[in-house]
C-alpha cells in the first residue's frame, strides 16, 4: 500500500516550458487536491477534484491546468512555466469532504523554473 | 473570511519538556475542523490531530494534545516530553463546514528540540 505517490521529486524547468505533475493514490479515495507550498506560506490550494472527470479552481489556480481520467490519478499541468511557480507542490487525497476527513499527502515535488 | 495564524515562526523547546505551538483560526461557520500536520526535514506532511468544533474534549494521540479554546478561537498542539525526532515544521489547519473543499493552512512554527 503505497498510499499517495509523486512524480517526480524534483525539476528544474525553464521559463515558457511546460511539464505535468504526476499524483496517484491507491486508497480509492474520491477526492484529490493539489497544494503549493511557498516560504512562509502555508499551502495553498491550486485546484482539486471530487471524482473522476471532475476538476474544479481552488485558491491559486492561474497558470495550471489538471485532469482527472482516472480515479487514482491526478495530473496538474504547467503549460508555460514562470519563475512565480518554483515552489514545492503536494498532491492530497481523502475519501469525503467532510469537515473531519483527514487527507493524507503525498511526498512532494520541488519545482525550480529559472 | 477563513484565516489561521500561528504568530511564533520558530520555537526552541529543550528534550523532554513539553511545549505548547499557538494557532488561532477565525470563522463564522459554527462547524469546522481544526488539525495539525507535521512537516519534517524530508518533505513529507503528517497528519498529528484532529478537532471538531463540536468535541466536547480536548484531542490527544498519544503525546500531542491540542487545547481547544472555543470562545478564544485558539487550538493549540502540546508535545509532551519531547524528543529530537519532533524538531520540524508544525502546521495548523482549519476546515469548514460549508467551506467546501477548502483547507486553510497557517503559515507554520518551525520547532527545534535542543539535545
Amino acid at each position: 500500500n503505497a498510499g499517495v505517490t509523486q512524480t517526480p521529486k524534483f525539476r528544474v524547468l525553464k521559463t515558457g516550458q511546460s511539464m505535468t505533475l504526476l499524483c496517484a493514490q491507491d486508497m480509492n479515495h474520491e477526492y484529490m487536491y493539489w497544494y503549493r507550498q511557498d516560504p512562509g506560506m502555508g499551502l495553498r490550494l491550486i485546484h482539486y477534484s471530487v471524482g473522476e472527470g471532475t476538476t474544479a479552481k481552488g485558491e491559486v489556480p492561474d497558470g495550471y491546468n489538471v485532469s482527472r481520467l482516472k480515479k487514482q490519478n491526478f495530473l496538474l499541468g504547467l503549460e508555460s512555466a514562470a519563475p512565480s511557480q518554483t515552489s514545492v507542490y503536494f498532491c492530497a487525497s481523502s475519501y469525503f469532504a467532510t469537515v473531519q476527513e483527514t487527507q493524507y499527502f503525498g511526498p512532494g515535488t520541488r519545482l525550480l523554473v529559472l | 473570511a477563513q484565516k489561521i495564524t500561528q504568530t511564533q515562526p520558530g520555537m526552541f523547546v529543550q528534550e523532554k519538556e513539553a511545549v505548547t505551538l499557538d494557532c488561532t483560526y477565525d470563522t463564522s461557520d459554527p462547524s469546522y475542523g481544526l488539525f495539525w500536520y507535521k512537516q519534517p526535514s524530508s518533505g513529507e506532511m503528517i497528519f498529528l490531530i484532529y478537532q471538531g468544533s463540536y468535541d466536547q474534549q480536548n484531542a490527544t494521540e498519544g503525546r500531542y494534545s491540542l487545547n481547544f479554546q472555543k470562545a478564544r478561537k485558539s487550538a493549540n498542539l502540546v508535545i509532551s516530553a519531547s524528543q529530537l525526532g519532533d524538531s520540524a515544521m508544525y502546521f495548523c489547519a482549519m476546515r469548514e463546514g460549508n467551506g467546501g473543499f477548502k483547507t486553510i493552512f497557517g503559515a507554520g512554527t518551525r520547532l527545534f528540540v535542543k539535545a
